[in-house]
């Protein structure tokens, strides 16, 4: 079975600042990974996903995410965040033959001006 | 395309009412899926389904029922409403299902039970 753990429950930064959502899985199998964005009272929405090949994956609105098997890691960047990044972020992990996903206990971004 | 839309937006319900959420498709999508999510503990799948006439258990069934008469719609039923089930409710749908393919949400109920 697959688990997902966000090491942050909340992340506060300052606009224009660099930040980094920690995302770690456990998996028996090969899986393939996503990130998804909930701004507030609105649902989910994929930012970006990594299913083979380049362990560096980049997704909308100038994200990225970089795909670590010997850390069993999956974080997500931003070299520079803008205020209307406020939202919530989900990782989320299915193993290779699985139907569902699951998804980490989210991490609340909060940007300061 | 309207993608996956949820009707009502916010409810209030008595312990012991009934209440049915409802979720529509436009997309054609194969799977759709029930979640509930609440603070600080991710999204738990309810049920899902898989075609017209198939569905599922989820992790967390208990207190739920699904019907998927066609492909567009999935709607939930809550018999016997319990303050537990106060959460934000999301469908889902996604065209095949496994590896690959991701899901697409709709816009949430935000459901009390009092």
């Amino acid at each position: 079975a697959q688990s997902v753990t966000q090491l942050d429950s909340q992340v506060p930064v300052f606009e224009e600042a660099p930040v980094e959502l920690r995302c770690n899985y456990s998996s028996s199998v090969s899986v393939y990974l996503f990130w998804y964005v909930q701004y507030p009272n609105q649902g989910l929405q994929l930012l970006l996903k990594y299913l083979s090949g380049s362990t560096l994956v980049k997704g909308i609105n100038g994200f990225e995410a970089e795909f670590n098997k010997s850390q069993t890691s999956f974080h997500l960047r931003k070299p520079s965040v803008h205020i209307s990044d406020t939202a919530e972020y989900f990782c989320a992990v299915r193993g290779g033959g699985a139907q569902k996903l699951v998804f980490g206990q989210g991490t609340r971004l909060t940007i300061n001006p | 395309n309207a993608g996956v839309t949820q009707t009502p937006k916010f409810r209030i319900l008595k312990i012991g009412q009934s209440m049915t959420l409802q979720c529509t498709q436009d997309m054609n999508h194969n799977y759709m899926y029930w979640y509930r999510q609440d603070p600080g503990m991710g999204l738990k799948l309810i049920y899902y389904s898989v075609g017209a006439g198939i569905t599922d258990k989820g992790e967390v069934p208990n207190g739920y029922n699904v019907s998927r008469s066609t492909t567009e719609d999935f709607p939930l039923r809550l018999e016997l409403a319990a303050p537990s089930q106060t959460s934000v409710y999301f469908c889902a749908s996604s065209y095949l299902s496994g590896g690959p393919n991701e899901q697409y949400f709709g816009p949430g109920t935000r459901l009390t039970v009092t």
